[in-house]
């Protein structure tokens, strides 16, 4: 059974700073894929992970996946108040499934 | 184009009671997936399909069935409601095909049932 680990759960940080949120699975994949939830709303898609090595970064965030160590990682660079949210991974099974387990999410807190 | 729709937005039921979730896309996208969301947890999946009658189960499926009769749309039925089915429900689509087949959420349907 795939299961799919973030953590911290919760993640209060000071503008200006930096910090990275860690997501761990359990079985070889696909696929690895991260989101981002605001208060209320649905689900918005940040980044696609296919393959070893991969680095993605857009503005603030970077993530990277190490599919040997089963292991992707989303950093924040100089946080602002705007990157407040909840953050969640989620992971395909290997060979083509397209069902997504996802973490428990990470909730960001930027304070200023 | 209004992407991924779902209605209502939010509900109240008793239990016992059945209602239906619907889910619409205009993406023409074949696999359409039904998910809960419980506070402060990571969504799980109900039941998804991969193309107008075909359906299959997820992790949760238990107190929940689904139809396909159009590449559009892909409705939840719940037939008994019980208090363990309050969450907040997401439909999504994905293209198939593509490499990164990510898979794209309507707004949600918030429900209760007391």
């Amino acid at each position: 059974e795939l299961k799919v680990e973030q953590n911290p759960l919760f993640l209060s940080m000071q503008e200006g700073k930096n910090y990275t949120i860690y997501c761990n699975y359990s079985t070889t994949s696909d696929r690895l894929y991260w989101y981002r939830q605001d208060p209320g709303k649905s689900l918005e898609s940040l980044f696609v992970l296919l393959s070893n090595g991969a680095v993605k970064q857009e503005g603030r965030l970077m993530a990277s996946l190490d599919t040997k160590a089963r292991l992707s990682t989303l950093h924040i660079t100089a946080a602002v108040h705007d990157l407040s949210a909840t953050y969640f991974c989620a992971v395909t099974l290997q060979g083509g499934s397209e069902k997504l387990v996802f973490g428990k999410g990470t909730k960001l807190t930027v304070n200023p | 184009n209004a992407g991924v729709t779902q209605t209502p937005k939010f509900r109240i039921l008793k239990i016992g009671q059945s209602m239906t979730l619907q889910c619409t896309q205009d993406m023409n996208h074949n696999y359409m997936y039904w998910y809960r969301q419980d506070p402060g947890m990571g969504l799980k999946l109900i039941y998804y399909s991969v193309g107008a009658g075909i359906t299959d189960k997820g992790e949760v499926p238990n107190g929940y069935n689904v139809s396909r009769s159009t590449t559009e749309d892909f409705p939840l039925r719940l037939e008994l409601a019980a208090p363990s089915q309050t969450s907040v429900y997401f439909c999504a689509t994905q293209r198939e095909g593509s490499s990164y087949n990510e898979q794209f959420f309507g707004p949600g349907t918030r429900l209760t049932v007391l």
